[in-house]
């Protein structure tokens, strides 16, 4: 399985940019990078996702390195609501393309 | 809200019993998804369905079942059950299993809670 690494846990201070990062060296040419973020008692939600350039949406920018083996989810402004885990996911077509999480990085926001 | 409805929110049964959790996915969604969740296990894939027909499998145990109907709506069977079943149940939707770029919805969760 081709398998992410994330820090448990970072801290940032409110209204800073926040850049999460994630290891993936055994990502093959054909998994996108998955972003999903859980806030307590609620169940993931989706925030991003990439194959090789770097995307930008509304709660989030994605930057992808040349070589795939890493990203990085960049919050643009972190708010208390950001406050949450953040799971960077392999979605993996020859695996059904379900998601497999792993311990993702617990996010706490300091007002 | 991401469009998938789950129920119940809360369930307290007892050790023994069987339970049904149900899951109605987002509108037009095909592909259904339940993930377990406990606090020593993290979230963790049971079993996924397309368009009623079983798509993949993962951790989920032989006491435990599911299937999707003809409406697309999708229920989870969890029989003969222990204390350490204990955990969120999430159902997911999206719109079809074979789009590795596509986004997958996931409800709010049924939480059980075996005594």
């Amino acid at each position: 399985d081709a398998k992410t690494t994330q820090p448990n846990s970072m801290e940032s201070n409110e209204e800073e940019p926040v850049h999460l990062p994630c290891n993936h060296s055994t990502i093959s040419g054909t998994d996108y990078i998955h972003w999903y973020r859980q806030l307590p008692s609620q169940g993931p939600e989706y925030v991003i996702h990439g194959l090789t350039s770097n995307v930008n949406n509304r709660m989030a920018s994605l930057a992808i390195a040349e070589d795939r083996k890493s990203s990085t989810l960049i919050l643009h402004r972190a708010t208390l609501r950001d406050a949450a885990v953040y799971y960077c996911i392999l979605r993996e077509s020859q695996r059904g393309n379900m998601l497999t999480f792993g311990g993702g990085t617990r996010l706490m926001v300091k007002p | 809200d991401s469009g998938v409805t789950q129920t119940p929110k809360h369930l307290i049964t007892a050790t023994g019993q069987r339970v049904t959790l149900r899951c109605s996915p987002r509108s037009g969604d095909l592909s259904v998804y339940w993930y377990q969740q406990s606090l020593d296990q993290g979230l963790q894939f049971l079993i996924q369905y397309y368009n009623g027909e079983e798509r993949a499998k993962g951790n989920i145990l032989e006491r435990f079942s599911a299937q999707q109907f003809p409406d697309l709506h999708s229920e989870l069977n969890l029989s003969s059950l222990e204390l350490g079943d204990s955990a969120l149940y999430f159902c997911a939707s999206s719109v079809a299993p074979g789009q590795a770029g596509g986004t997958i919805y996931f409800g709010e969760g049924s939480w059980l809670t075996v005594v």
